[in-house]
């Protein structure tokens, strides 16, 4: 069964664009997870989708989005980029999500100029 | 806010015992969990224990859990260099909120 894959493993923008990262989750999967890491904050949980609606949102501002597909494939969308959005954003899917085990992705590395 | 602590380093010779200690604050957690994580590489999941446990093995592994002080370990037996890493330990609550996370643990082993 393949993981969880997400893209683009890598990404450099510039302040004030905006980005999309892509994550599909292990088939049959239908909750995705998503988080912030870097090496001050840690993991900051970011939103969590199910059945391509928001269950959990953490606090973040607007400007971080997300949605899911009917295939439980999920995106997430950050406009108006800063600086302190450089991060590692991880993704991660289970089977019906809570405070279920979760099987992450490598994630992608976005750098913020 | 649940919240949940680890030491931020440990460093262990190879072939000793490793130690990694995490509390949390959430007297409703129902899962702990511990997962790895490599240079560039995301979370792996090593380990969980229902919180009804008290202690879970699983070949290297040993979890050990003390529910009244809200304090869970991690041991490994007969650490390798390929061991280190950073480890994480997180907490589930009842319902369906999101794990919770430390900021991790790095390992490091000296050969």
């Amino acid at each position: 069964k393949a993981g969880v894959t997400q893209t683009p493993r890598y990404l450099i923008k510039t302040r004030g664009q905006q980005v999309t990262l892509s994550c599909s989750p292990i088939s049959g999967h239908r909750s995705v997870s998503w988080y912030q890491q870097t090496p001050g904050q840690g993991l900051q949980f970011l939103f969590e989708y199910f059945s391509e609606t928001q269950r959990n949102k953490g606090n973040f501002p607007g400007r971080f989005s997300g949605r899911q597909f009917s295939n439980s494939r999920s995106e997430m969308n950050v406009s108006t980029l800063e600086l302190g959005d450089s991060a590692l954003y991880l993704c991660a899917s289970s089977l019906a999500g809570g405070g279920e085990k979760l099987f992450f992705g490598s994630g992608t590395q976005l750098s913020v100029l | 806010g649940e919240d949940v602590e680890q030491s931020l380093f440990l460093s262990v010779r190879e072939g000793d015992s490793s130690v990694i200690n995490c509390t949390y604050t959430d007297s409703s957690s129902t899962y702990l969990y511990w997962y790895k994580q490599e240079p560039g590489a995301g979370l792996q999941l090593l380990t969980y224990i229902f919180s009804n446990m008290d202690m879970k093995q699983d070949q290297r592994l040993t979890v050990l859990l003390n529910k009244k002080d809200k304090h869970l370990s991690l041991r490994i037996a007969d650490t390798q260099t390929g061991d280190s890493a950073i480890y994480f330990c997180a907490e589930s609550s009842e319902g369906n909120t999101p794990l919770v996370f430390g900021k991790g643990t790095r390992l490091s082993v000296i050969a």
